[in-house]
């Protein structure tokens, strides 16, 4: 089973700030990397698929990089209905997902 | 507008059964491959199963194989997931997702306890 490890497990970031996350796979998965938001009581949406291409609707403030067993969330401004837990999720070898970032104002 | 509408959860006893039942609407639902995908209380997302657009790959993870079984009835528009043998260790939200979790329902509780 391929192993997602996120970091850090909470970030505390300002509004307006830039937020990094980062999810590192146990071994390559290539670019079958997608990203999700999860707030309180909804389910997970989808942000980020295939490790760099954003997903219908999602603003341009969130971006994602990576290959291999190295991957990013970047939310270059971030806004207030950003803050939730964010997940990755490999695809390259069915699904797992990362524990998740709990991404909370500072 | 697509939606995914779940019923079937609830509270069960160790051992005991539950099926799980998912209604699609607002697409082509038979051309889509389908997922059930859990999340215990306060913790990360698990994925459970995978069915294609056919029923003609059905895939578990190992944590439920054997007790679960995913099926889909196309002519109907829905996705269903039997659960048996369960345990405390099944306790969670259960969510149905569409190909690559583009879409996903708003889950429904399944509590096991006696």
């Amino acid at each position: 089973e391929i192993v997602l490890t996120q970091s850090p497990a909470t970030l505390s970031v300002p509004p307006g700030e830039r937020a990094t996350l980062s999810c590192r796979a146990s071994q390559s998965v290539g670019s079958n990397v997608a990203w999700f938001q999860q707030k309180p009581g909804q389910a997970p949406r989808l942000l980020i698929y295939g490790a760099s291409t954003r997903a219908t609707g999602i603003p341009a403030r969130f971006s994602g990089s990576g290959s291999g067993t190295e991957f990013t969330l970047t939310i270059s401004s971030l806004q207030s209905e950003d803050f939730a837990v964010y997940y990755c999720q490999q695809y390259n070898n069915w699904y797992t997902f990362g524990q998740g970032t709990k991404l909370e104002i500072k | 507008e697509v939606q995914l509408v779940e019923s079937g959860g609830g509270l069960v006893q160790p051992g005991g059964s539950l099926r799980l039942s998912c209604a699609a609407s607002g697409f082509t639902f038979s051309s889509y491959e389908m997922n059930w995908v859990r999340q215990a209380p306060g913790k990360g997302l698990e994925w459970v199963s995978y069915i294609d657009s056919r029923s003609s790959l059905i895939f578990y993870a190992d944590s439920v194989k054997g007790r679960f079984t995913i099926s889909r009835d196309n002519a109907e528009n829905s996705l269903s997931l039997q659960m048996n043998a369960l345990r405390d260790g099944d306790t969670a939200i259960y969510y149905c997702a569409t190909t690559s979790m583009t879409y996903w329902s708003q889950g429904t509780l399944v509590t096991v306890s006696s």
